[in-house]
């Protein structure tokens, strides 16, 4: 069982909005600004979408928004485009035992 | 180019052992901290281990804490973790992953290798 929840699927057309949440506790999410989000690919390796928050590393689409309120994290994806389509996973600082917690993963479909 | 390349993978026994390395290129490597994040069989991203850039902080999941060891050989810009006493959920591809540091966290990750492959089977 994975320490952050969120929702196993997700979907939309191209060009609609999707929100996936990740709900976390007062212990991890809560408590800090340590939110990132992961993009996968199936077969490849994860890409850094978001971090604190609400953050694009260089080259991340603008169309990748992250937010965050009280418990909860929320990654928006607006203007949805076909290479959208993947697994989305958010992480959260856990505390000085389990630095890194990760959420079970999102999959993402567009329509 | 930045760039990371896991080794070392393969079948183990339960029980058994295995050392996984992490060769990376393309960035000044004791600079930053760095990771290991698993993923079993059609399964979700686990956090397995970080080390800061200097070694001097390690941290390990609860999970693999007291069976697998992380190190990192900065003149030799290799980064290795230790796996001992091996069980069958421990079976999954292993990425290493340099840390993206910011002001208050090193440990978001910005760049992944491709992973090595470790299955616990007899």
């Amino acid at each position: 069982q994975s320490a952050l929840t969120q929702p196993p699927s997700a979907s939309g057309s191209p060009g609609q909005s999707v929100t996936i949440s990740c709900t976390g506790t007062s212990s991890d999410i809560g408590s800090y600004d340590y939110v990132s989000w992961y993009q996968q690919h199936p077969g490849k390796a994860p890409k850094l979408m978001i971090y604190e928050v609400d953050k694009r590393p260089s080259g991340v689409p603008g169309r990748f928004s992250g937010s965050k309120s009280g418990n909860t994290a929320s990654l928006t994806v607006s203007g949805l485009q076909a290479e959208d389509e993947a697994d989305y996973y958010c992480s959260s600082y856990g505390g000085r035992n389990n630095l890194v917690v990760f959420g079970g993963g999102t999959k993402l479909t567009v329509l | 180019e930045v760039q990371l390349l896991e080794s070392g993978g393969g079948l183990v026994q339960p029980g058994g052992s295995r050392r996984l390395s992490c060769s990376a290129s393309g960035f000044t490597f004791g600079s930053y901290a760095m990771n290991w994040v698993r993923q079993a069989p059609g399964k979700g991203l686990e956090w397995v281990s970080s080390i800061g850039g200097g070694g001097g902080i390690i941290k390990y999941a609860d999970s693999v804490r007291g069976r697998f060891t992380i190190s990192r050989d900065n003149a030799k810009n290799t980064l290795w973790l230790q796996m001992n006493s091996l069980r069958g959920d421990d079976t999954a591809v292993y990425y290493c992953a340099k840390g993206f540091p910011t002001r208050l966290f090193d440990y978001y990750m910005d760049v992944w290798g491709k992973g090595t492959t470790v299955t616990v089977s007899s």
